[in-house]
């Protein structure tokens, strides 16, 4: 079964560009979750959808959107970049399941802000 | 609001010795799960094992388990028999039961394992 895949893996953009992220979950998973991972506030999250809902926000700008299509892809936009804004972006996937629901975590996509 | 507090920055353990990764939590919910995670310089972050809260038994998986006390709050990850490919970042995480898929994090462990 093939794991979560994240696109491109690498990113450089300019200060006041924006970007977008795709994340293709696991096969079968409805549930995608964002999370910003960077050395000085380590991982935190961002967002997750559930069958294309945005079913819970963390505590981030309203630069950072993101969307799930019908067939559990997700994207994430940043628009007007910033030099804080990069990081290492994760995406994870799961069942849904209530209890015991493992999330399986994608490579990353690394975005640089110049 | 939940918290994870993992006070170990770095680890050194030498081949094939078993090594514990220390993590405590604090949450006002009644149910929540606890996951540790691995992260190689790569970059992924690695699914290890879970704990339920109200799970009666402690997790373990192959060579992992989690020495969950939780009247302390506190949820270890034993890692036996270390091999050089346990060196890695660790992440403690903890997620409330329900619906909600949010991770909170703890700042991570490197654990770097020696010949």
């Amino acid at each position: 079964k093939a794991g979560v895949t994240q696109t491109p893996r690498y990113l450089i953009k300019t200060r006041g560009q924006q970007v977008t992220l795709s994340c293709s979950p696991i096969s079968g998973h409805r549930s995608v979750s964002w999370y910003q991972q960077t050395p000085g506030q380590g991982l935190q999250f961002l967002f997750e959808y559930f069958s294309e809902t945005q079913r819970n926000k963390g505590n981030f700008p309203g630069r950072f959107s993101g969307r799930q299509f019908s067939n559990s892809r997700s994207e994430m936009n940043v628009s007007t970049l910033e030099l804080g804004d990069s990081a290492l972006y994760l995406c994870a996937s799961s069942l849904a399941l209530i209890r015991g629901d493992e999330q399986y975590f994608g490579p990353g996509t690394r975005l640089t802000v110049t | 609001a939940q918290k994870i507090t993992q006070t170990q920055p770095g680890m050194f353990v030498q081949e094939k010795e078993a090594v514990t990764l220390d993590c405590t939590y604090d949450t006002s919910d009644p149910s929540y799960g606890l996951f540790w995670y691995k992260q190689p310089s790569s970059g992924e972050m690695i699914f290890l094992i879970y704990q339920g809260s109200y799970d009666q038994q402690n997790a373990t998986e192959g060579r992992y388990s989690l020495n969950f006390q939780k009247a302390r709050k506190s949820a270890n990850l034993v890692i036996s028999a270390s091999q050089l490919g346990d060196s890695a970042m660790y992440f403690c995480a903890m997620r409330p039961s329900g619906s909600a898929r949010q991770l909170t994090f703890g700042s991570g462990t490197q654990l770097t394992v020696l010949p």
